[in-house]
C-alpha cells in the first residue's frame, strides 16, 4: 500500500542534541512538507520541498534543517538552536498541482 | 495574512445528537477549503475539499458546506467512532499555495 512512513514514532532528546526525523513516501509525490503541531494550535509549516535538491522555509523554520536528496525522502533535523522542540511532527506529501495533502502518522519529540 | 478560526474548541455530544462545527476564514482569494479528521496520536486524514460558496459534500454522517466567509461540518446522528479532532484548512491565491490550518475542534461522542 502506498503511503508515508515516519520514524521514529517517539523520540526523546537531551537539551543540546540534534535529532533527525525520517520521512519516506512511496506515492511518487513531488512535493513534501514538514509541519509542527502543538496542543491548541493549528499545524504550522516548517519546511517544504517541491522538487529534489530544492526546499523552502515555512513559517517556523528557525532551529530546523532539511534535505531532499531523493524524491522519496525528506528528513527533518531538529537542531539545538530550536528553543522549544517538544512537539508532534507531521510529514506530508502531494503531487504538484494537487491540493490535497497525505500525512504520515507523526513523530512525537520530547526534550528531557 | 490568511487566518482560519475553528469553533468550538471542544464539543461533547450524546450518540445520535446532531451538531455542526464551524470554520471561519479570512484569506485573500480562496482557492480551496479542506476538512481533515485526526485521531489521537495519528496524522490527519482527508475528508473533503470545497472550492466555491454554495458547494456541499457528504460522506456517511458528515456533510461539509461553504459560504463566502465560513464552512460548516455537519454531523448527523453521530456515533462514538466519530470522536476525533476535525481540522479545517484553507489555501489562497496569496499564500504561495500553502495551507493555513485552524486549531481544530475536538469532538467527543458519548455512547
Amino acid at each position: 500500500d502506498g503511503g508515508i512512513t515516519q520514524s521514529p514514532k517517539y523520540l526523546f532528546r537531551k537539551e543540546g542534541q540534534n535529532v533527525t526525523l525520517s520521512c519516506e513516501q512511496n506515492l511518487n509525490h513531488d512535493a513534501m512538507y514538514w509541519y509542527r503541531q502543538d496542543p491548541g494550535q493549528g499545524l504550522r509549516l516548517i519546511y517544504y520541498s517541491q522538487i529534489v535538491n530544492d526546499f523552502q522555509k515555512g513559517d517556523i523554520a528557525e532551529g530546523y534543517s532539511v534535505s531532499r536528496e531523493k524524491k522519496e525522502s525528506f528528513p527533518l533535523t531538529v537542531t539545538s538552536a530550536q528553543k522549544n522542540p517538544t512537539a508532534f511532527y507531521l510529514c506530508a506529501s502531494k503531487s504538484v498541482g494537487a491540493n490535497v495533502l497525505t500525512f504520515g502518522a507523526g513523530s512525537r519529540l520530547t526534550v528531557l | 495574512e490568511d487566518q482560519v478560526t475553528q469553533s468550538p474548541e471542544a464539543l461533547r455530544l450524546q450518540e445520535g445528537e446532531s451538531s455542526s462545527l464551524n470554520c471561519s476564514y479570512t484569506v485573500s482569494g480562496l482557492r480551496g477549503l479542506f476538512w481533515y479528521r485526526q485521531d489521537p496520536g495519528k496524522g490527519p486524514e482527508f475528508l473533503f475539499t470545497l472550492y466555491s460558496a454554495g458547494e456541499e459534500k457528504e460522506k456517511e454522517r458528515l456533510k461539509a458546506t461553504l459560504t463566502k466567509k465560513e464552512s460548516f461540518l455537519h454531523i448527523t446522528a453521530p456515533k462514538p467512532e466519530d470522536s476525533a479532532t476535525y481540522l479545517c484548512a484553507a489555501i489562497s491565491s496569496g499564500s504561495a499555495r500553502q495551507l493555513t490550518f485552524g486549531s481544530g475542534t475536538q469532538l467527543t461522542v458519548l455512547p
